[in-house]
């Protein structure tokens, strides 16, 4: 059974640079399309982006020029950095596996979400 | 401002039948298949439905949903009191690159 557990450094600096990773266990990152989502206080979801093996990626477009996803196979985990962050970036960050086939196109695996405060 | 447009709020008594409607674009729910989101308090968003009408597994058939052109809508029956949470509608939106949207979040609640 996949398991995703999203890590990361803890509290960011306004103007700084967000940097989160995704360990996948149980199954690997090969051949499948990964997601983070966001969900800031008390607000709805907010798909941020996804990448597929390693190397091709799509972004939301309200976030594009501060977004990169990337992904290490050989460590089977993926990473979300966002760059020049704001207090409006606060949010629970969660990663998801992507489903996308024969049309459909579905998160079907979370991790349980990480908070990150942005503050100084 | 969501791209999907669902109600902030629904409500039943238990054993009560509930639906949440949907509402998006040709770019969006027109063109792609929907799926469903359930958030339980202090939790991660787990999968409902996929693909339109398709129950993710363990998901009782109280859950069903359904879609029309631009709309869609989940429909909770036999409605139960931990059915109370969040529910997210969400598609793949064709505009500029191409992206996942979500709706607003409709939160249930069962009196």
């Amino acid at each position: 059974q996949v398991q995703l557990q999203e890590s990361g450094p803890g509290p960011v600096k306004p103007s700084e640079t967000l940097s989160l990773t995704c360990t996948v266990s149980g199954g690997f990152i090969r051949n499948y399309y990964w997601s983070w989502i966001r969900q800031p206080p008390g607000k709805g979801l907010e798909w941020i982006g996804e990448i597929y093996n390693e190397g091709n990626t799509k972004y939301n477009p309200s976030l594009k020029s501060r977004v990169t996803i990337s992904a290490d196979r050989s460590k089977n985990n993926f990473s979300l950095r966002l760059n020049s962050v704001t207090a409006a970036d606060s949010a629970i960050y969660y990663c998801a596996r992507h489903v996308r086939s024969w049309g459909a196109s579905y998160l079907d695996v979370w991790g349980k979400g990480t908070p990150v405060t942005v503050s100084s | 401002q969501s791209v999907l447009t669902q109600p902030p709020s629904a409500s039943g008594t238990p054993g009560q039948r509930v639906i949440i409607s949907c509402s998006g674009s040709s770019s969006n729910i027109g063109g792609h298949t929907v799926n469903w989101y359930q958030q339980l308090p202090g939790t991660a968003p787990k999968l409902l439905i996929y693909s339109d009408n398709q129950r993710s597994s363990g998901v009782p058939d109280r859950f069903s949903a359904s879609k029309s052109g631009t709309s869609a809508s989940l429909a909770i029956s036999g409605l139960q009191s931990d059915d109370e949470a969040y529910y997210y509608c969400a598609a793949w939106d064709d505009s500029l690159t191409g992206h996942m949207v979500f709706g607003g979040g409709t939160k249930l609640t069962v009196l």
